[in-house]
């Protein structure tokens, strides 16, 4: 099990554009958790997506959207690009079943520049 | 709304002296705390949560409710310690639908 993955791995946009990002979940996961992680900062929550619905929203503008497939893998998109959405995008997954911890699994993260 | 402070943004330990770094959290409901780890070039990875009472590579980590502190602590630091460590809260809302919320991290030089 290659863990969570995600791509691109890099991605050099220009101010306005849009961007979408993509992770695919620990193998018998089912729920996934987008965050945003600035230079020098920890990750901050974006949303969650469990059963293709969005389920929980962090404080991200509605320029930040998601979708799940039913193979449970996620995309994230960023409308009309600001310089200030230059981060690392981490992916993480977990298995809804287990109510008992809120331990995610982390994918190594998408860094995007917006020139 | 929740809340974690790691109020020491770099730590330097010589290998073999004990290591403690401070996290302190803001929740009025019932935590679930947890400590990740970013290894250099390496993905986030959890190192361990409160519920499991665990000790993980000579780290242990107690949830103090009185002083809203979960400080991650090891008697003998070794420079594999070295790495970016975040404190992390988990907050349930809506059922099963929950979140975590992370500090700003330290990063822990074990110097040889």
């Amino acid at each position: 099990d290659a863990g969570v993955t995600q791509s691109p791995t890099h991605l050099i946009k220009t101010r306005g554009q849009q961007v979408t990002l993509r992770c695919s979940p620990k193998s018998g996961h089912d729920t996934v958790s987008w965050y945003q992680q600035a230079l020098g900062q920890g990750p901050q929550f974006i949303f969650q997506y469990y059963e293709e619905e969005e389920r929980q929203r962090g404080n991200f503008p509605d320029r930040f959207s998601g979708h799940q497939f039913p193979n449970y893998s996620s995309e994230l998109n960023v409308n009309a690009l600001l310089l200030g959405d230059s981060a690392l995008y981490l992916c993480a997954s977990s298995p809804r079943a287990v109510l008992s911890t809120l331990e995610q699994y982390f994918g190594p993260g998408t860094r995007l520049t917006v020139t | 709304a929740q809340r974690v402070t790691q109020p020491e943004k770099l730590l330097s330990v010589f290998k073999g002296a004990p290591v403690e770094l401070k996290c302190n959290y803001s929740y009025s409901g019932s935590p679930e705390l947890f400590w990740y780890v970013q290894y250099s070039r390496q993905r986030l990875q959890l190192l361990l949560r409160h519920i499991s009472r665990e000790s993980i590579k000579g780290f242990t980590a107690d949830l103090n409710k009185g002083e809203t502190s979960f400080h991650l602590k090891k008697p003998f630091a070794q420079e594999e310690d070295s790495a970016m460590y975040y404190c992390a809260l988990g907050v349930r809302s809506g059922g099963s639908n929950y979140k975590l919320t992370f500090g700003k991290g330290t990063l822990l030089t074990v110097n040889p």
